[in-house]
């Protein structure tokens, strides 16, 4: 059982270059989630899905897109990268958006742009 | 907007101390508070709390969850080096759309031998 699994681990950018960072979880989760983790500033919300087909903002959705076509995947897509990007990003998963469905995360994606 | 914050940013302790956590919180239509250990890559779950007065205990750790002074605490007893980590805590709200998780900034426990 594989979990939440993102791709790449590591990533540098040049600013303007767009790239999707991956995310698939094999647990059958309806709700799954992008965060960003900065010094100091804890994990902080990204977009999320509650279902193949369904997304919405979080708090820093900005410069960021995310699609759910299927419901073991969920990428995350940079437009056009930007200094302020550089973070590391987290995909988490949950079996439902409610009463004892703690997140999953994955190993992080951490990403470098210039 | 909801706030959850944590104190204190980090503390030091040798193996054998408890540690005491905080985590206090402002958000509209609370559902439960979870805490998270993250040690070098993605955090893994610890507890979630639902109910005022009530402790979850796993082993040397354990926490509570205070509903009318909004806040909760995670204790650390008899620390090992293995509990270097940082602790996070998030709060849950009920949204129409999905539920939303608001996370603290975090404590950084380091447990020297």
């Amino acid at each position: 059982n594989a979990g939440v699994t993102q791709t790449p681990k590591f990533q540098v950018l040049k600013t303007g270059q767009s790239m999707t960072l991956q995310c698939a979880q094999d647990m059958n989760h309806e709700y799954m989630s992008w965060y960003r983790q900065d010094p100091g500033m804890g994990l902080r919300l990204i977009h999320y899905s509650v279902g193949a087909g369904i997304t919405d903002q979080g708090e820093v959705p900005n410069g960021y897109n995310v699609s759910r076509s299927t419901t073991e995947d969920f990428p995350l897509r940079l437009l056009s990268a930007a200094p302020s990007q550089t973070s590391v990003y987290f995909c988490a998963s949950s079996k439902n958006r409610g009463y004892n469905s703690p997140l999953h995360f994955g190993n992080g994606t951490r990403l470098t742009v210039t | 907007e909801d706030k959850v914050v944590q104190s204190p940013l980090s503390l030091v302790v040798h193996e054998g101390d408890t540690v005491t956590l905080n985590c206090s919180y402002e958000v509209t239509n609370f559902r439960s508070l979870l805490w998270y250990k993250q040690e070098k890559k993605a955090p893994t779950f610890l507890f979630m709390l639902t109910s005022s007065g009530i402790e979850k205990k796993s082993g040397r750790l354990s926490s509570i969850l205070d509903k009318k002074e909004l806040f909760s605490i995670l204790n650390i007893t008899a620390t090992q080096t293995g509990d270097s980590a940082v602790y996070l805590c998030a709060v849950e709200r009920v949204k129409a759309a999905g539920n939303k998780l608001t996370f603290g900034g975090g404590t950084r426990v380091l447990v020297k031998p």
